[in-house]
């Protein structure tokens, strides 16, 4: 019963690289979301998806971009890392309204 | 605007003993949920309890409870006997039935000290 599986758990990144962060989910869960973590901070919203093909702007999107071409999975990609980016990345998924999410293990990003 | 608060960046409290944390929202929507979620040192964001704004009684899971006051717009966590296993961050979320997001608290570290 694997939940939300993020990949990778760490990631060195130089500046200027590009990476996708995966997220994939067994639930069939419509609402899928990615956060970020600054060290000592709280979650801040990214992008979300409330179905395949359906993706939106969070608090915080620039710099990101993200697809959904199917319920279970939604990667987030960076394509030009800098060093603003360092973070924990997390993705979390939500069956309906009002609903908890539920979250992966998160992704140790860090860019040098 | 829909906003929410947790006052407190951190706390000792005394293994054994009950510890509130504060978390005041502010909401124009009638319908919304509430939520609580640790974090410890391993990283993990763990589900503890979640409050609707319609539900009549506290909500309780155990150790954890719910004081939810609406018309005060607070509704803080508590945890009950406390144990070293509760030092984590603790973070308070809102989501309001006309949106998608969760809003987010900063966030509160909980220390229980043996």
């Amino acid at each position: 019963n694997a939940g939300v599986t993020q990949t990778p758990k760490f990631r060195i990144l130089k500046i200027g690289q590009s990476m996708t962060l995966q997220c994939a989910q067994d639930m069939n869960h419509n609402y899928m979301y990615w956060y970020r973590q600054d060290p000592g901070m709280g979650l801040k919203l990214i992008y979300y998806s409330v179905g395949a093909g359906i993706t939106d702007k969070g608090e915080v999107p620039n710099g990101y971009n993200v697809s959904r071409s199917t319920t279970e999975d939604f990667p987030l990609r960076l394509e030009l890392a800098a060093p603003s980016q360092t973070s924990v990345y997390f993705c979390a998924t939500r069956r309906d309204e009002l609903q908890p999410q539920h979250f992966g293990d998160g992704t140790r990003l860090s860019i040098l | 605007a829909q906003k929410i608060t947790q006052t407190q960046p951190g706390m000792f409290v005394q293994e054994k003993e009950a510890v509130t944390l504060d978390c005041t929202y502010d909401t124009s929507d009638p319908s919304y949920g509430l939520f609580w979620y640790k974090q410890p040192s391993s990283g993990e964001m763990i589900f503890l309890i979640y409050q609707g704004s319609y539900d009549q009684q506290n909500a309780t899971e155990g150790r954890y409870s719910l004081n939810f006051q609406k018309a005060r717009k607070s509704a803080n966590l508590v945890i009950s006997a406390s144990q070293l296993g509760d030092s984590a961050m603790y973070f308070c979320a809102m989501k309001w039935y006309s949106n998608y997001q969760l809003i987010w608290g900063a966030g509160t570290k909980l220390i229980i000290k043996p």
